[in-house]
């Protein structure tokens, strides 16, 4: 248990589906991260929200749309995935204030796109 | 950019045998270094780090140190256990919280490595 909460655990969607990850840490982390992590790839950051501010974006398709209400919570919108969107999506937190801060990942949620 | 590169698995090895799982890195600054492991069924966990050039990290048995001239961060253990059965992933970080990096880690491809008893 590393702190960090992601719901669902698993999530099977159709093409046409909308759903949100939802992820979750009550570490008084200020930095809250996505990653995507597909079969035999390097995990991909794909955004990065510091003090609620969305302050990177890696070239996401716009069928992902994050949200930070909070620095509590982040969520991760999804519609009209394609099959190749099917992965592992890790959510992590740090506090980042200091350089060496750890970054801490939640279990992640398994996502199949049928 | 940044980039980790990480030995091709899987690795596989008997119980009690040593690990060595290779990791070179190239970065626009100064990193710092990581490895990650991650259980099945589980997201990834931070095994051991280190900040600077010839640090040594090490937790549970395994240690690596950062060798910048070599740009070099290889795991090591010296007796496995079947539960050490996992994916391990190196990784560097370039900056905190400010400046464009944001504190966002580079990951290598990540090493599969399962020991039988």
């Amino acid at each position: 248990e590393t702190g960090v909460t992601q719901t669902p655990r698993h999530l099977v969607m159709g093409m046409t589906n909308k759903k949100s990850l939802k992820c979750e840490q009550h570490l008084g982390h200020n930095a809250m991260y996505w990653y995507k992590q597909s079969a035999k790839k390097p995990l991909e950051l794909m955004f990065v929200y510091s003090l609620e501010e969305r302050v990177e974006n890696n070239s996401v398709p716009s069928r992902f749309s994050p949200e930070c209400p909070n620095s509590s919570h982040l969520f991760l919108h999804l519609h009209t995935l394609q099959p190749e969107d099917s992965a592992l999506y890790l959510c992590a937190s740090r506090l980042a204030t200091g350089r060496n801060t750890e970054a801490f990942f939640g279990q992640g949620t398994r996502l199949t796109v049928v | 950019g940044d980039s980790v590169t990480q030995m091709e698995g899987p690795v596989t090895l008997s119980e009690e045998a040593f690990l060595t799982i290779n990791c070179t890195y190239t970065a626009t600054g100064y990193p710092s270094l990581f490895w990650y492991v991650q259980y099945p069924g589980e997201g990834l966990q931070l095994l051991l780090k280190a900040t600077k050039a010839d640090d040594k990290g090490s937790n549970k048995g395994f240690e690596a140190t950062y060798r910048k001239e070599t740009t070099s961060f290889h795991l090591e253990k010296g007796s496995v256990q079947v539960s050490d059965s996992a994916v391990y992933f190196c990784a560097l970080k370039v900056g905190g919280a400010g400046g464009t990096s944001y504190g966002k880690l580079t990951f290598g491809q990540g090493t599969i490595l399962t020991v039988h008893p």
